[in-house]
């Protein structure tokens, strides 16, 4: 199992950023998927999760309605369209693959830092 | 929402030792705990899941526990490699919390 994170980066408040998670390994479509966030220092915030067809997408109240999960099977690849970013959002964000109610496989993570 | 508290938040402990780190539940926790290792620059790695199984590859020394709302993480003799920050995790109502995590040190 792999999961490979990437697209972070500096990025002025307000805008925009969109992460990627390249899967292998597993068959992809069998899986939940899930973004999971960490601020410097910090400890693990859980911010959405995905079904496996994409058709239902769950979001921690502190993303909902600024950030999008979406998911491309053929590709197999996961997607976090990230807008209206605040300072609060700086964070090292991984991707994990669920099993039963569990992350049992995460990337490395990616760093998005947000300042101006 | 469950509100997951760790405690302690620090613990030094020795060589050989056995150590135990409770995660407390908000209220009944029906769909499961896990509990995960990070070590500093890493991600999270799951370590035990439905409060009490071992994942796959994880030393036999870990162990875990529940008892009604109280967890329990117990390394039954500390190695120097298991020098990590231990979260505890569950899942209710589409959302996952973690606890605010445990740093294990060597004395």
């Amino acid at each position: 199992v792999q999961l490979v994170e990437s697209g972070g980066g500096l990025v002025k408040p307000r805008r925009s950023l969109r992460l990627s998670c390249a899967a292998s390994g597993f068959t992809f479509d069998d899986y939940y998927m899930s973004w999971i966030r960490q601020a410097p220092g910090r400890g693990l915030e859980w911010i959405s999760y995905i079904s496996k067809s994409g058709d239902n997408v769950y979001y921690a109240d502190s993303v909902r309605g600024r950030f999008t999960m979406s998911r491309d099977n053929a590709k197999k690849s996961l997607f976090l369209q990230m807008e209206g970013l605040r300072a609060e959002d700086t964070a090292v964000y991984y991707c994990g693959r669920l099993v039963q109610n569990y992350f049992d496989s995460w990337g490395q993570g990616i760093l998005v830092t947000v300042s101006s | 929402a469950i509100q997951l508290t760790q405690s302690p938040s620090s613990l030094s402990a020795s060589l050989g030792d056995r150590v135990t780190i409770t995660c407390r539940a908000s209220q009944g926790i029906t769909n499961g705990l896990a509990w995960y290792q990070q070590k500093p620059g890493k991600p999270p790695k799951l370590v035990i899941y439905d409060a009490s199984k071992l994942q796959n590859g994880v030393p036999s020394r870990f162990s875990g526990s529940a008892s009604g709302t109280d967890f329990t993480l117990t390394i039954s003799s500390l190695q120097p490699e298991d020098v990590a920050t231990y979260y505890c995790q569950q899942f209710n109502s589409h959302r996952f919390t973690f606890g605010p995590g445990t740093k294990v040190e060597i004395k």
